[in-house]
């Protein structure tokens, strides 16, 4: 069975103040491992996919990398407006009418004050 | 549309009352999902869709869960004789293919029984 966990579960910054964000997968095989930012009371909101090891994306102040056991969120010089819960979700290689469900892990709480 | 568009957003029921929850998806993507995120949890599979099947129901928890997809767009998520553990936000995806392509949420909705 697929697993995903996120740590940690909360974190809080200062502004300006940089860190990491970690998602451990077990999967049979890797098809794509996704990152969606979600704002209280919305859906989640796209970020990045990786598909290999060694994969990384970059959205502003934000980077995602890809290792065979697990990804990195990492959130430079943030802003409050980054403050949202950061999923992470991967989709397992297999027959595409069984294997394409993402399963998601349950979040980093992000807060980032002033 | 321009994005996933889920309707109601806010649903409030009676217990043993059967509720239906609709889902229009992207124009032009075949993959559907919905997926439950009870209060501070992570993101639970129910079903996925390609076209108007359903290769994959394993997330439906019991025999009071079903759902239809019809024309390739519109889906529709029924519970019948709601309990209080139904209550929840129900979201619903769409992605274009299902296959190594970002799947984008819909706003949700939440359903209370009471």
């Amino acid at each position: 069975e697929d697993q995903v966990t996120q740590s940690p579960e909360a974190l809080r910054l200062q502004e300006g103040e940089s860190s990491s964000l970690n998602c451990s997968y077990t999967v049979s095989g890797l098809r794509g491992l996704f990152w969606y930012r979600q704002d209280p009371g919305k859906g989640p909101e796209f970020l990045f996919t990786l598909y290999s090891a060694g994969e990384e994306k970059e959205k502003e102040r934000l980077k995602a990398t890809l290792t065979k056991k697990e990804s990195f969120l990492h959130i430079t010089a943030p802003k409050p407006e980054d403050s949202a819960t950061y999923l992470c979700a991967v989709q397992a290689r297999g027959d595409t009418g069984t294997a394409s469900k993402l399963t998601f892990g349950t979040g980093t709480r992000l807060q980032v004050t002033l | 549309g321009a994005g996933v568009s889920q309707s109601p957003s806010n649903k409030v029921t009676e217990k043993g009352k059967d509720v239906e929850l609709r889902c229009d998806p992207i124009s032009g993507h075949t993959a559907l999902y919905w997926y439950r995120q009870r209060l501070g949890q992570g993101l639970e599979f129910l079903i996925y869709f390609q076209g108007n099947s359903a290769p994959d129901k394993s997330g439906l928890p019991s025999d009071r869960f079903s759902a239809e997809r019809t024309g390739e767009s519109v889906s529709t998520l029924t519970i019948q004789r709601t309990q209080q553990e139904d209550s929840a936000v129900y979201l619903c995806a769409s992605s274009l293919d299902g296959w190594k392509t970002e799947a984008f949420f819909g706003q949700g909705t939440r359903l209370t029984v009471v």
